[in-house]
């Protein structure tokens, strides 16, 4: 069956520390997949999708990136952490059925 | 442009009420759309999906969505709403093989018991 892995569940770094969040997939090949972000009363918003291994589009600028080394991984990274950072991230597989989502990471930043 | 709107921000219920969610979408081609629920904490979990065809579309946990395609409304519905209900549910809208959704700002729901 497929599935979507996200870790870790929850995160505590220090301004100015580097990020690094996990995604993976299981049970299908090439899947599309998508980083959002999600801040208080905000909704979710798209930071980056890819279609295929090191195909990576940003949706806004910031202080993020994201890789995709292999083709069920997907990496959310940063190099110096913001205050405005802290949210909860989930990881998306996008499909014919909609969305399957990782279980998120909540990320606070002090 | 495209956006979905969820007008209200917060909704609380008597258990046992019934329950209506209000969606209201811009989109320039034939939509895509969808029902998720957020319970704290968790990620999102798809409760039903609007492609084609019949526009009363069924969902899981006795959830029920109607497409009108005249107001641009996807609103989500309950008959008798249960204290396990209790979450954020979000709507979210997306055009055929983009696989790019976009989501509403959220509607956290509050049962009474």
């Amino acid at each position: 069956s497929q599935t979507i892995h996200q870790w870790p569940a929850t995160l505590v770094q220090p301004v100015g520390s580097p990020l690094s969040l996990e995604c993976t997939v299981e049970g299908t090949s090439n899947p599309n997949l998508y980083w959002y972000r999600q801040a208080a009363g905000r909704g979710l918003q798209l930071l980056f999708y890819s279609v295929g291994i090191g195909q990576i589009s940003s949706e806004v600028p910031q202080n993020l990136s994201a890789s995709r080394p292999q083709d069920r991984q997907f990496i959310l990274s940063s190099k110096k952490l913001l205050l405005s950072d802290s949210g909860f991230y989930l990881c998306a597989w996008g499909h014919l059925g909609g969305y399957t989502f990782g279980s998120g990471t909540r990320l606070t930043v002090v | 442009a495209q956006s979905v709107t969820q007008p209200d921000i917060h909704i609380t219920v008597s258990e046992g009420a019934s329950l209506e969610l209000r969606c209201n979408y811009s989109y320039g081609a034939t939509p895509y759309l969808f029902w998720y629920v957020q319970s704290p904490g968790q990620g999102l979990q798809l409760l039903l999906k609007y492609f084609s065809g019949d526009t009363l579309v069924q969902g899981i946990k006795g959830f029920e969505a109607e497409f009108k395609r005249s107001q641009s409304s996807f609103n989500l519905r309950k008959p008798s709403v249960h204290w396990s209900d209790a979450a954020e549910y979000f709507c979210a809208v997306g055009a055929r093989g983009t696989y790019k959704y976009i989501f509403g700002t959220g509607t956290r729901l509050k049962v009474l018991a």
